[in-house]
Formats: C-alpha cells, sequence, structure tokens
C-alpha cells in the first residue's frame, strides 16, 4: 500500500486479556516503530525495529509488552494481561533507514475496561 | 537531560490571523527536528523537518519553521491560518546519532480557529 496500515482500528478488550496489534509499515522501510499516545503520558516511543531485530526496547512499559517483526516486514505489538492503564492509540511509523523521517499510520485505539 | 518542551497547551487565533507555536529542546547538539500535525482521530502528518543547512524550512500547507541554534528552538508559524488549520500540533526531536532515530515527542499545542 501507499501508507503505513494498521489493524485493527479499535480494540476494546476486558482487562487481563490479551490483545495483538498488528503494523504494515510501507514497502521497502527496513526501520519500524512503535508508539503510545496517552492522555496522561502524551507520545512516547515504545520500541525500534531495523529489519527484524529490535536493538531498542528500552521504551516497553512493563513485560506484559513485546513485539515482533517478521520478514523486515508486518511488526505485531502484543500486550499480555491487559489492564485499563493501557489504554491508549497506539501508533506505527516506519523509515527508511537513517533516513530521519517517519511515516505514521493511523493507529489502533486500544480501550481495556 | 534530553527533552523537547512546547509551552503553550492550547492556543486560539482568528481565522486570517498569523500564528506561532513554540517549541523548545534541551541537547547538547543540534537535533534532528520535527513538526506534525494531527486532527482528530486522525494519525502524525509530518509538516515539515530540519537536518541542517538554511535555517528557515518551508513546509506544506503554507507552514514554515525556523530554527534558532542559540534559543534551543525550532518555532512554526504560519501567516494566515485557515479553519482547517484547526488540530493538535506536535514538535519533536530526534536526539540519537545512532541507528534507532526514535522520536521525543512535545506535550502538543492544540490549535483552535475562530470564525
Amino acid at each position: 500500500g501507499a501508507g503505513v496500515s494498521q489493524s485493527p482500528s479499535n480494540k476494546v478488550t476486558e482487562k487481563g486479556k490479551d490483545v495483538e496489534l498488528r503494523c504494515d509499515p510501507i514497502s521497502g522501510h527496513t526501520a519500524l516503530y512503535w508508539y503510545r499516545q496517552s492522555l496522561g503520558q502524551g507520545l512516547e516511543f515504545l520500541i525500534y525495529f531495523q529489519g527484524n531485530s529490535a536493538p531498542d526496547k528500552s521504551g516497553l512499559p512493563s513485560d506484559r509488552f513485546s513485539a515482533e517483526r517478521t520478514g523486515g516486514s508486518v511488526s505485531t505489538l502484543t500486550i499480555q494481561r491487559t489492564q485499563q492503564e493501557d489504554s491508549a492509540v497506539y501508533l506505527c511509523a516506519s523509515s527508511l533507514l537513517g533516513s530521519g523521517e517517519q511515516f505514521f499510520g493511523p493507529g489502533t485505539r486500544l480501550t481495556v475496561l | 537531560a534530553q527533552s523537547v518542551t512546547q509551552p503553550d497547551i492550547h492556543i486560539t487565533v482568528s481565522e486570517g490571523a498569523s500564528l506561532e507555536l513554540r517549541c523548545n529542546y534541551s541537547y547538547g547538539a543540534t537535533p534532528y527536528l520535527f513538526w506534525y500535525v494531527q486532527s482528530p482521530g486522525q494519525g502524525l502528518q509530518l509538516l515539515l523537518k530540519y537536518f541542517s543547512g538554511d535555517t528557515l524550512v518551508q513546509g506544506i500547507k503554507g507552514f514554515e519553521a525556523e530554527f534558532k541554534r542559540s534559543q534551543s528552538s525550532f518555532n512554526l508559524r504560519k501567516p494566515s491560518v485557515h479553519w482547517s488549520d484547526a488540530a493538535e500540533y506536535f514538535c519533536a526531536v530526534v536526539f540519537s546519532s545512532g541507528s534507532a532515530r526514535q522520536l521525543t515527542f512535545g506535550s502538543g499545542t492544540q490549535l483552535t480557529v475562530l470564525p
């Protein structure tokens, strides 16, 4: 596709359930980023992938959060045992290696009841 | 510590008036600088960026920004605001020269445009 796509656009889940969020980056973009946007914390960096590897996991807020990327393309962010404080919009971005310019997807709005 | 500050949480201007949104950063070197706009329910759209060179950069939708090293600032401007400019604006910075280059965002400025 022409841009970064994310699915689902909205996800409502119950506390304690696991969720998976998907990101499909722009074709050819080797760098992929996950960010979280919440009312209390603003926009914060979660994790970065270069190809399939994640050299920087420093932003993941807890060990309930994990992410993977396969084939240097699609990435999945998994949140286990969701908590209400996980409610936020999760944004994915991709870029060409070293370009510094990131292109964002529309986000997934996660609501944990 | 590295940080990005947008001092104005909310700005209201009349349509046709000029606009300036402030952004300051704290860093020992010159970072990469960006302005993004987010309309309700939408993702982030890049307005403009500064990496090096000419300190006045032009972006989309008639926006421009000026990098001032002495003030550690990268303020966004528009000479005449349109109603469609109402949105939230984020200043973002890449501090690291390493491969990650993740964005650090300011807290955002909500722009309201009066008819």
